[in-house]
C-alpha cells in the first residue's frame, strides 16, 4: 500500500536498552523528518533527511541517531533509552515540489505514530 | 529562528459556537509557508491548509476559515458552527521555505473540545 507507516506502532522499554524505529514511505519523497510529541511540547524536530546519505540534526537530537541508506527508509534510533525519551515519536515526509499526497509545496504527510515508553 | 506560538492551551465550546484558534509566527524569511495540522484523538496528523508568504487572501472551505495578517505576523483559524466530529488539537506550523529541507516548526497546539 501507497503511503508512510512506521513501526513498531507501541513498544515498551527498558532504561538503557537501544531502540530502533522504522520509518518507510513509497512515494519516493526527497525529504524525511523525525519529530516527537509530548504534552506541552507540540511537536519537536529530531532529525531530518533532505536526501539518501544526507542528514542534519533538528531542534532535539541529543540521544538518538538516524540513518538513510535508501530513499525510502529513514529509521531512528535511540542508542541509550531513558526515560526522558518517553514520548509519541511521528516520521513525515515530503516531496520537492508538492506534486504528490500532500497537496503543496512543504505540506507533511506523517505516519501514524510510533508510541514509546521508557521504563 | 523561526518560531510558532499558539496562546491558547485549551478551548471548551459548544456545539453550533464558532471558535477563533489563535496562531502568531515569527521568522526572517521573506518566502515562508504556514500550516494548519489537525490531530483527532485517534492520534494521526492531518493536514488542513497552506498558505504561502506572498498570498495574504483569506480562506473559507466549509465551516473553516484563516484568516492570514503579514502585519501582525498572524494566521488564524476559525470554525464556524462547530460540531463535535472538531474536537482534536490543532497545531500551527511555519516552514521556510527549501532552506534546511523546507523543516516546519510547529507550535504546542491548541485542544479544542465541543461539547454536545
Amino acid at each position: 500500500d501507497a503511503g508512510i507507516t512506521q513501526s513498531p506502532r507501541y513498544k515498551i522499554t527498558e532504561t538503557g536498552r537501544q531502540v530502533t524505529l522504522m520509518c518507510h514511505q513509497t512515494w519516493s519523497h526527497s525529504y524525511m523528518f523525525w519529530y516527537r510529541q509530548d504534552l506541552g511540547h507540540g511537536l519537536r524536530l529530531i532529525y531530518y533527511s533532505a536526501a539518501a546519505d544526507i542528514t542534519d540534526k533538528g531542534e532535539v537530537p541529543d540521544g538518538y541517531v538516524v540513518s538513510r541508506s535508501k530513499t525510502e527508509n529513514f529509521p531512528l534510533t535511540l542508542e541509550s533509552a531513558t526515560r526522558s525519551q518517553t514520548s509519541v515519536y511521528f516520521c513525515a515526509s515530503r516531496d520537492r515540489f508538492g506534486v504528490s499526497p500532500g497537496s503543496g509545496a512543504n505540506v507533511l504527510t506523517f505516519g501514524a505514530g510510533s508510541r514509546l515508553t521508557v521504563l | 529562528a523561526q518560531k510558532v506560538t499558539q496562546a491558547q492551551t485549551e478551548i471548551s465550546v459548544v456545539e453550533k459556537e464558532d471558535v477563533t484558534l489563535d496562531c502568531v509566527y515569527e521568522t526572517r524569511d521573506t518566502t515562508y509557508y504556514l500550516f494548519w495540522y489537525k490531530q483527532p484523538p485517534s492520534g494521526e496528523l492531518v493536514f488542513l491548509i497552506r498558505r504561502n508568504s506572498f498570498d495574504e487572501q483569506n480562506e473559507i472551505s466549509g465551516r473553516y476559515s484563516w484568516n492570514f495578517q503579514k502585519s501582525t505576523s498572524s494566521f488564524n483559524f476559525t470554525i464556524t458552527a462547530s460540531q463535535v466530529v472538531d474536537s482534536a488539537v490543532y497545531f500551527c506550523a511555519l516552514s521556510e521555505g527549501d532552506t534546511n529541507a523546507g523543516k516546519s516548526t510547529f507550535g504546542d497546539g491548541t485542544t479544542l473540545t465541543v461539547k454536545p
